[in-house]
């Protein structure tokens, strides 16, 4: 399994851009980058996933370098209600991977008023 | 859909009981996967059912075991508690005609070992 590497804390203010970057220098063809967040006391949540290039969804987008040893999560416009620890994955999709999901140490994003 | 739901939310045992946890996935998902989740080993994976069937298996010793039923619900059982046991302990579920490639959690059950 591909290991990865992203900062343990980074701290925002509203109204801001969070750019969380992950290193996967060992990233193999079949992966895919899946990013989780959790919030306090909570189960993780989805929040996106991509093999390449950019993905964009409706609260987060992806870019995916061509090499794709490393990915970065962009959140814009933070809120308070995004402080959260934020888990970047990187394997195969969950049926290949015996629904099994392997998580590194997080992000711990902290928004700031 | 109700999301998963797991019970009881929190639970205060001691050394050298046991315990059993319980997970009800997502309606229709037949895929269910249990989480340890520490501030020092973070989030590890226990074990997985599909159909009644354990599938995958994480690195735990044989105290941590597990079950599922017809209805897809899940057990996981702790015998033995040590200190060290003490965890959120996280069900997921899944199943590929959700859509998307991911695990929906529940809220965990706290489990407090003294």
């Amino acid at each position: 399994l591909a290991k990865t590497t992203q900062p343990i804390s980074m701290d925002s203010y509203e109204g801001q851009e969070v750019n969380i970057t992950c290193s996967h220098n060992n990233i193999a063809t079949n992966d895919y980058i899946t990013w989780y967040q959790q919030f306090p006391s909570q189960g993780p949540r989805f929040i996106i996933q991509g093999y390449k290039t950019k993905v964009t969804n409706e609260v987060a987008s992806l870019f995916i370098p061509a090499d794709r040893k490393s990915s970065t999560l962009s959140l814009p416009r933070v809120s308070l209600s995004d402080t959260a620890v934020y888990y970047c994955l990187v394997g195969g999709l969950l049926k290949a991977a015996g629904n099994k999901l392997t998580f590194g140490g997080g992000t711990r994003v902290l928004v700031k008023p | 859909k109700a999301g998963v739901t797991q019970t009881p939310r929190y639970l205060i045992k001691t050394r050298g009981q046991q315990v059993t946890l319980s997970c009800s996935p997502i309606s229709g998902h037949r895929s269910v996967s249990w989480y340890q989740q520490t501030p020092g080993q973070g989030l590890q994976f226990l074990f997985e059912y599909f159909s009644e069937t354990q599938r995958n298996k994480g690195n735990f010793p044989g105290r941590f075991s597990g079950r599922q039923f017809s209805n897809s619900r899940s057990e996981m059982n702790v015998s033995t508690l040590e200190l060290g046991d003490s965890a959120l302990y996280l069900c997921a579920s899944s199943s590929p005609a959700s859509g998307r490639d991911e695990q929906f959690f529940g809220p965990g059950t706290r489990l407090t070992v003294l």
